[in-house]
């Protein structure tokens, strides 16, 4: 099936500074990505969806200047997470879309301290 | 709006017994039906998917069948090991939303040697 990767898979930070997650679609252009969030235990919370090329669309709650998204390139997204605080500390899921099927990263593990 | 409702969990077997995990869903239309996997520390992987009514999808011994007039697309497997101890999600792709994901709360099963 069709790969997509995340970089990096963990990441610790200070609070107070940004961090960037990559999100990659290796082998197909993805039309669409998503950015989820996933606390211990729980469910995925989609974030936001992004469309190449065009604004990111935030889901109710989400804060767009907290949570940054560019979609660069029908491969490439990135979440940028900025003045990060211990709150921000979860489990970060992207995922690519071609035309048909909706595939997932390995998620990237953030913890602010 | 769609919604999907999954067992609580965590569901503990001992290897070699017979897996239910129950899903139930609610949506417009004709939504297809998936079921994912997410091992620990990594992402979500597609488990298998069904895309109209009374289909059946199945993957790694592990089958679910689109129950129509019951909303339901329950995942069974008749004989669990140790691998598949992991945290299974379903989902609903509904039309009417784009196609974007609608994922259940999750179902944690763990599978004793």
């Amino acid at each position: 099936g069709a790969v997509v990767s995340q970089h990096p898979s963990r990441v610790i930070c200070k609070s107070g500074t940004s961090v960037k997650i990559e999100c990659r679609s290796l082998d197909f252009q993805a039309t669409t990505m998503f950015w989820y969030r996933q606390f211990p235990k729980q469910s995925l919370m989609l974030m936001a969806t992004s469309n190449e090329g065009s604004k990111a669309t935030y889901e109710q709650g989400v804060e767009k200047d907290k949570f940054l998204i560019n979609h660069a390139s029908l491969t490439l997204s990135t979440l940028t997470v900025t003045s990060a605080h211990p709150e921000d500390s979860s489990f970060y899921i992207c995922s690519a879309r071609d035309r048909v099927e909706q595939f997932f990263g390995p998620g990237t593990r953030l913890t602010v301290l | 709006g769609d919604s999907v409702t999954q067992m609580e969990g965590p569901v503990t077997l001992s290897e070699e017994a017979f897996l239910t995990i129950n899903c139930t869903y609610t949506a417009t239309g004709y939504p297809s039906l998936f079921w994912y996997v997410q091992y620990p520390g990594e992402g979500l992987q597609l488990l298998l998917k069904a895309t109209k009514a009374d289909d059946k999808g199945s993957n790694k011994g592990f089958e679910a069948t689109y129950r129509k007039e019951t909303t339901s697309f329950h995942l069974e497997k008749g004989s669990v090991q140790v691998s598949d101890s992991a945290v299974y999600f379903c989902a609903l792709s509904g039309h009417n939303a784009g196609n974007m994901l609608t994922f259940g709360g999750g179902t944690r099963l763990m599978v004793k040697p």
